[in-house]
Protein backbone atom coordinates (compact mmCIF):
# COMPACT_ATOMS: atom_id res chain seq x y z
CA UNK A 1 0.00 0.00 0.00
CA UNK A 2 1.34 3.39 -1.32
CA UNK A 3 1.57 5.64 2.02
CA UNK A 4 3.80 7.80 4.17
CA UNK A 5 4.84 6.56 7.60
CA UNK A 6 4.84 8.98 10.80
CA UNK A 7 6.28 7.74 13.83
CA UNK A 8 5.83 7.85 16.69
CA UNK A 9 2.00 8.99 16.65
CA UNK A 10 1.84 10.91 20.01
CA UNK A 11 4.99 12.04 21.71
CA UNK A 12 5.59 14.31 25.29
CA UNK A 13 8.45 15.23 26.37
CA UNK A 14 10.55 18.06 28.34
CA UNK A 15 11.86 21.29 27.23
CA UNK A 16 14.95 21.26 26.10
CA UNK A 17 14.94 16.81 25.35
CA UNK A 18 16.25 16.20 21.64
CA UNK A 19 14.01 14.55 20.07
CA UNK A 20 13.39 13.29 16.45
CA UNK A 21 10.17 12.30 14.32
CA UNK A 22 10.83 9.76 11.53
CA UNK A 23 8.93 9.94 8.39
CA UNK A 24 8.96 7.49 5.39
CA UNK A 25 7.60 6.62 2.05
CA UNK A 26 7.06 4.12 -0.42
CA UNK A 27 6.49 5.96 -3.26
CA UNK A 28 9.92 6.58 -4.52
CA UNK A 29 8.65 10.42 -4.55
CA UNK A 30 11.21 13.55 -5.09
CA UNK A 31 9.78 16.13 -2.53
CA UNK A 32 8.91 15.47 1.00
CA UNK A 33 7.35 17.81 3.42
CA UNK A 34 7.05 18.80 6.69
CA UNK A 35 3.75 20.76 7.95
CA UNK A 36 2.64 21.61 11.57
CA UNK A 37 -1.18 22.32 12.38
CA UNK A 38 -2.65 24.60 15.20
CA UNK A 39 -5.72 25.28 15.65
CA UNK A 40 -7.12 28.29 13.57
CA UNK A 41 -4.08 28.49 11.66
CA UNK A 42 -4.25 25.83 8.68
CA UNK A 43 -0.95 23.79 7.65
CA UNK A 44 2.16 25.73 7.89
CA UNK A 45 5.27 24.21 5.93
CA UNK A 46 8.07 23.62 8.12
CA UNK A 47 10.58 22.12 5.89
CA UNK A 48 10.72 20.94 2.57
CA UNK A 49 13.16 18.46 0.25
CA UNK A 50 13.35 18.56 -3.31
CA UNK A 51 15.97 15.15 -3.88
CA UNK A 52 18.36 13.76 -1.36
CA UNK A 53 20.71 16.26 0.32
CA UNK A 54 18.17 19.00 -1.14
CA UNK A 55 16.30 20.75 1.69
CA UNK A 56 15.08 24.47 2.71
CA UNK A 57 13.33 26.58 4.74
CA UNK A 58 9.57 26.86 4.82
CA UNK A 59 7.33 29.34 6.53
CA UNK A 60 8.00 28.34 10.20
CA UNK A 61 11.44 26.73 10.28
CA UNK A 62 12.99 28.67 13.38
CA UNK A 63 13.34 25.27 16.02
CA UNK A 64 13.34 22.41 13.34
CA UNK A 65 15.98 20.77 11.51
CA UNK A 66 15.69 18.32 8.65
CA UNK A 67 18.14 16.01 6.93
CA UNK A 68 17.42 13.78 3.51
CA UNK A 69 19.88 11.65 3.33
CA UNK A 70 17.58 8.64 1.76
CA UNK A 71 15.19 9.46 -0.96
CA UNK A 72 12.46 7.46 0.96
CA UNK A 73 13.15 8.97 4.43
CA UNK A 74 12.80 12.64 5.82
CA UNK A 75 13.08 12.82 10.01
CA UNK A 76 12.27 15.87 11.64
CA UNK A 77 14.41 16.93 14.02
CA UNK A 78 13.57 19.18 17.28
CA UNK A 79 17.50 19.60 19.12
CA UNK A 80 15.91 21.82 22.42
CA UNK A 81 12.21 21.56 22.10
CA UNK A 82 9.95 24.34 23.70
CA UNK A 83 6.28 24.39 24.85
CA UNK A 84 5.35 26.42 21.85
CA UNK A 85 6.33 23.26 19.82
CA UNK A 86 3.39 21.39 20.72
CA UNK A 87 1.50 21.19 17.91
CA UNK A 88 0.31 18.48 15.30
CA UNK A 89 2.79 17.55 12.49
CA UNK A 90 2.61 15.80 9.04
CA UNK A 91 5.02 14.57 6.96
CA UNK A 92 3.70 14.53 3.01
CA UNK A 93 5.37 13.79 -0.24
CA UNK A 94 5.03 14.20 -3.77
CA UNK A 95 6.30 13.07 -7.06
CA UNK A 96 6.73 16.42 -8.38
CA UNK A 97 6.67 19.70 -6.26
CA UNK A 98 3.34 21.25 -7.73
CA UNK A 99 1.35 18.00 -7.53
CA UNK A 100 -0.80 17.00 -4.78
CA UNK A 101 0.97 15.54 -1.77
CA UNK A 102 0.04 12.60 0.46
CA UNK A 103 -0.01 12.68 3.62
CA UNK A 104 1.78 10.57 6.85
CA UNK A 105 -1.34 10.25 9.56
CA UNK A 106 0.49 12.88 12.13
CA UNK A 107 1.97 12.97 14.98
CA UNK A 108 1.11 14.91 18.10
CA UNK A 109 3.70 16.32 20.00
CA UNK A 110 3.35 17.40 23.63
CA UNK A 111 6.10 19.31 25.23
CA UNK A 112 6.16 20.52 28.71
CA UNK B 1 5.15 35.67 0.84
CA UNK B 2 1.72 34.07 -0.22
CA UNK B 3 -1.34 34.24 1.62
CA UNK B 4 -4.35 32.21 1.45
CA UNK B 5 -8.26 32.85 3.41
CA UNK B 6 -10.50 30.86 3.24
CA UNK B 7 -14.20 31.22 4.52
CA UNK B 8 -16.58 30.01 6.04
CA UNK B 9 -14.65 28.71 8.89
CA UNK B 10 -17.62 26.66 9.67
CA UNK B 11 -20.86 25.27 7.28
CA UNK B 12 -23.98 23.25 8.17
CA UNK B 13 -26.02 22.22 5.62
CA UNK B 14 -28.52 19.80 5.53
CA UNK B 15 -28.01 16.30 3.60
CA UNK B 16 -28.49 16.88 -0.03
CA UNK B 17 -28.03 20.50 -0.93
CA UNK B 18 -25.00 21.90 -2.09
CA UNK B 19 -22.03 23.67 0.28
CA UNK B 20 -19.47 25.94 -1.56
CA UNK B 21 -16.09 26.98 0.30
CA UNK B 22 -14.10 30.14 -0.59
CA UNK B 23 -10.39 30.67 -0.83
CA UNK B 24 -8.73 34.04 -1.53
CA UNK B 25 -4.90 34.18 -2.50
CA UNK B 26 -2.28 37.07 -2.47
CA UNK B 27 0.60 36.40 -5.25
CA UNK B 28 -0.60 36.41 -8.37
CA UNK B 29 2.59 34.02 -9.44
CA UNK B 30 0.59 31.34 -7.41
CA UNK B 31 -0.25 28.78 -10.15
CA UNK B 32 -1.46 25.19 -8.65
CA UNK B 33 -4.50 25.13 -5.90
CA UNK B 34 -5.33 21.79 -4.45
CA UNK B 35 -7.98 21.33 -2.01
CA UNK B 36 -7.35 18.99 0.84
CA UNK B 37 -10.04 16.75 2.88
CA UNK B 38 -9.22 15.89 6.90
CA UNK B 39 -11.08 13.65 8.81
CA UNK B 40 -10.92 13.30 12.48
CA UNK B 41 -7.60 11.38 13.21
CA UNK B 42 -6.47 11.39 9.70
CA UNK B 43 -3.93 13.78 7.86
CA UNK B 44 -5.36 15.87 5.20
CA UNK B 45 -6.00 13.97 1.64
CA UNK B 46 -6.45 15.30 -1.63
CA UNK B 47 -9.22 15.47 -3.29
CA UNK B 48 -9.02 17.56 -6.30
CA UNK B 49 -6.79 19.87 -7.46
CA UNK B 50 -6.90 23.00 -10.26
CA UNK B 51 -3.67 24.85 -12.18
CA UNK B 52 -3.49 28.50 -13.19
CA UNK B 53 -4.48 27.69 -17.01
CA UNK B 54 -7.74 26.05 -16.23
CA UNK B 55 -10.99 27.97 -14.64
CA UNK B 56 -13.05 25.13 -13.87
CA UNK B 57 -12.78 21.28 -13.05
CA UNK B 58 -15.21 18.93 -11.95
CA UNK B 59 -15.27 15.15 -10.59
CA UNK B 60 -18.43 13.91 -9.83
CA UNK B 61 -20.12 15.62 -6.94
CA UNK B 62 -16.81 17.53 -6.35
CA UNK B 63 -15.93 20.68 -8.72
CA UNK B 64 -13.12 23.77 -8.55
CA UNK B 65 -13.48 27.12 -10.41
CA UNK B 66 -10.17 29.58 -10.06
CA UNK B 67 -10.63 33.22 -10.89
CA UNK B 68 -7.27 34.62 -11.93
CA UNK B 69 -8.24 38.00 -12.07
CA UNK B 70 -9.75 38.34 -8.50
CA UNK B 71 -7.44 35.77 -6.99
CA UNK B 72 -10.04 33.86 -5.61
CA UNK B 73 -10.66 30.45 -6.27
CA UNK B 74 -13.92 27.73 -4.21
CA UNK B 75 -14.72 24.42 -4.16
CA UNK B 76 -17.90 23.60 -5.00
CA UNK B 77 -19.58 19.88 -3.31
CA UNK B 78 -23.33 18.83 -4.89
CA UNK B 79 -25.97 16.50 -3.19
CA UNK B 80 -23.56 16.43 0.38
CA UNK B 81 -23.48 12.69 2.31
CA UNK B 82 -23.12 12.81 5.84
CA UNK B 83 -19.55 10.58 5.31
CA UNK B 84 -18.95 14.59 3.49
CA UNK B 85 -18.94 15.91 7.11
CA UNK B 86 -14.89 16.86 7.39
CA UNK B 87 -12.39 19.89 7.73
CA UNK B 88 -11.66 21.25 4.44
CA UNK B 89 -8.69 23.35 3.35
CA UNK B 90 -7.67 25.21 0.70
CA UNK B 91 -3.70 25.83 -0.49
CA UNK B 92 -2.05 27.66 -2.78
CA UNK B 93 1.49 27.03 -4.53
CA UNK B 94 3.13 30.62 -4.26
CA UNK B 95 5.96 31.90 -6.54
CA UNK B 96 7.95 28.71 -5.63
CA UNK B 97 5.94 25.35 -6.35
CA UNK B 98 7.61 23.77 -3.75
CA UNK B 99 6.12 25.77 -1.21
CA UNK B 100 2.40 25.73 -0.22
CA UNK B 101 0.50 28.02 1.98
CA UNK B 102 -2.77 26.68 3.30
CA UNK B 103 -5.96 28.22 3.98
CA UNK B 104 -7.38 28.20 8.21
CA UNK B 105 -9.82 25.64 7.10
CA UNK B 106 -13.53 24.66 6.88
CA UNK B 107 -15.47 22.51 9.07
CA UNK B 108 -18.05 20.91 7.20
CA UNK B 109 -21.26 19.54 8.69
CA UNK B 110 -23.88 17.47 6.90
CA UNK B 111 -26.46 16.88 9.00
CA UNK B 112 -28.69 13.83 7.97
Amino acid sequence: EAQVTQNPRYLITVTGKKLTVTCSQNMNHEYMSWYRQDPGLGLRQIYYSMNVEVTDKGDVPEGYKVSRKEKRNFPLILESPSPNQTSLYFCASSQQGDYGYTFGSGTRLTVV
Amino acid sequence: GENVEQHPSTLSVQEGDSAVIKCTYSDSASNYFPWYKQELGKGPQLIIDIRSNVGEKKDQRIAVTLNKTAKHFSLHITETQPEDSAVYFCAASGNNFNKFYFGSGTKLNVKP
